[in-house]
């Protein structure tokens, strides 16, 4: 079945510096959600990419859809400490029905 | 805002035991699903349901069984639990329709059996 591939899977940073993750799949994609879970919470909607090329801004974080389909990446320009948690994508399966497969995730740790 | 409420936040049960898991979702939501979160596996898909009394199969449905009798509530079923479902497990809801629409989990169960 499809697979989403996310690396890395774990990511120190000192505040301030910057935090990308990189989702990857062998096929393309009908679309990209990202999701956030802080320590001990549930994931958070974040933003769905769906058009090729596609890149969407949040403040910090950048959301980027590549131009075949098959990867995405979410960027965070000078991470704070409230950014710490889990960050997931989502691809959406051609299936008519609204299911989505996960990423293994991303765990992202912010030292002040 | 979208509620989806699990009835239990930890819960523990001994292997062989018939277990439910309980969500239910205030926002009217067509889609529900259940998922399972292990440590580097990411969130699996056990079940969903796109109606009441509809249940597709995810990508781990053994040993597991859902019940959708009202469009609010979807029940997970571990019909006779091992030592192997233990875990984190994710109740969903989405919107139906046409396009693809983010996903409201509720706060996850940590089922143990021993």
């Amino acid at each position: 079945g499809q697979q989403v591939m996310q690396i890395p899977q774990y990511q120190h940073v000192q505040e301030g510096e910057d935090f990308t993750t990189y989702c990857n799949s062998s096929t393309t994609l009908s679309n990209i959600q990202w999701y956030k879970q802080r320590p001990g919470g549930h994931p958070v909607f974040l933003i769905q990419l769906v058009k090729s090329g596609e890149v969407k801004k949040q403040k910090r974080l950048t959301f980027q859809f590549g131009e075949a389909k098959k990867n995405s990446s979410l960027h965070i320009t000078a991470t704070q400490t409230t950014d710490v948690g889990t960050y997931f994508c989502a691809a959406s399966r051609n299936t008519g029905f609204q299911k989505l497969v996960f990423g293994t995730g991303t765990r992202l740790l912010v030292s002040p | 805002d979208v509620k989806v409420t699990q009835s239990s936040r930890y819960l523990v049960k001994r292997t062989g035991e018939k277990v439910f898991l309980e969500c239910v979702q205030d926002m009217d939501h067509e889609n529900m699903f259940w998922y399972r979160q292990d440590p580097g596996l990411g969130l699996r898909l056990i079940y969903f349901s796109y109606d009441v009394k509809m249940k597709e199969k995810g990508d781990i449905p053994e040993g597991y069984s859902v019940s959708r009798e009202k469009k609010e509530r979807f029940s997970l079923i571990l019909e006779s639990a091992s030592t192997n479902q233990t875990s984190m497990y994710l109740c969903a809801s989405s919107l139906g329709g046409a396009g693809w629409q983010p996903q409201h989990f509720g706060d996850g169960t940590r089922l143990s059996i021993l």
